[in-house]
């Protein structure tokens, strides 16, 4: 099936830096690529959908300028934490679709857990 | 809003029979996934059903929906210690290429 790396898996970082998180689509173009949040024990909430060439689409409450979003290709798509704070500690998780129609045509990464101290 | 929800526990032994439920409040759902999280992974698409159908089976899993009652379930045959996991009931309106409204997860535990 389709795989959708990220990078790095796992990051530890000072409270006031960025943070640039990448995912990939490895073997197939995501016109589409979804930004998901899960904090521990809860369940996965978007932040935001990308599409190639276009700004991002954030979902309310999420800040898009804390949360930069670049989908500078079709299989790229890049999420930067900026100025990061303890409380953006979380797994982020990315998602990437064919943009075909139907079924299970969205692809998960593996995650990056970011910890902010 | 859309909205799904999910028991949040379930145990079971060994060789046993598991079954996850989800309901979901979304007349518009299309499909509906069921996806796997190990400690500190990233999801695991385990099926999918798409909304005119009833049922679904695929080796140990089966997929039931009920439309009229917006209910999901998972039915998971001869449960394996490798199964415990969290489960995720998630739905869709249009399918792979609209975001996700995921349930809170369901943490199966099987006892040896």
């Amino acid at each position: 099936g389709a795989v959708v790396s990220q990078h790095p898996s796992r990051v530890i970082c000072k409270s006031g830096t960025s943070v640039k998180i990448e995912c990939r689509s490895l073997d197939f173009q995501a016109t589409t690529m979804f930004w998901y949040r899960q904090f521990p024990k809860q369940s996965l909430m978007l932040m935001a959908t990308s599409n190639e060439g276009s700004k991002a689409t954030y979902e309310q409450g999420v800040e898009k300028d804390k949360f930069l979003i670049n989908h500078a290709s079709l299989t790229l798509s890049t999420l930067t934490v900026t100025s990061a704070h303890p409380e953006d500690s979380s797994f982020y998780i990315c998602s990437a679709s064919t943009g075909l129609a139907g079924g299970s045509r969205q692809f998960f990464g593996p995650g990056t857990r970011l910890t902010v101290l | 809003g859309e909205d799904v929800e999910q028991s949040l526990f379930l145990s079971v032994r060994e060789g046993d029979s598991s079954v996850i439920n989800c309901t979901y409040t979304d007349s518009s759902s299309t499909y509906l996934y069921w996806y796997k999280q190990e400690p500190g992974a990233g999801l695991q698409l385990l099926t999918y059903i798409f909304s005119n159908m009833d049922m679904k089976q695929d080796q140990r899993l089966t997929v039931l929906l009920n439309k009229k009652d917006k209910h999901l379930s998972l039915r998971i045959a001869d449960t394996q210690t490798g199964d415990s996991a969290i489960y995720f009931c998630a739905e869709s309106r249009q399918g792979g290429n609209t975001p996700l409204v995921f349930g809170k997860g369901t943490r199966l535990s099987v006892i040896a």
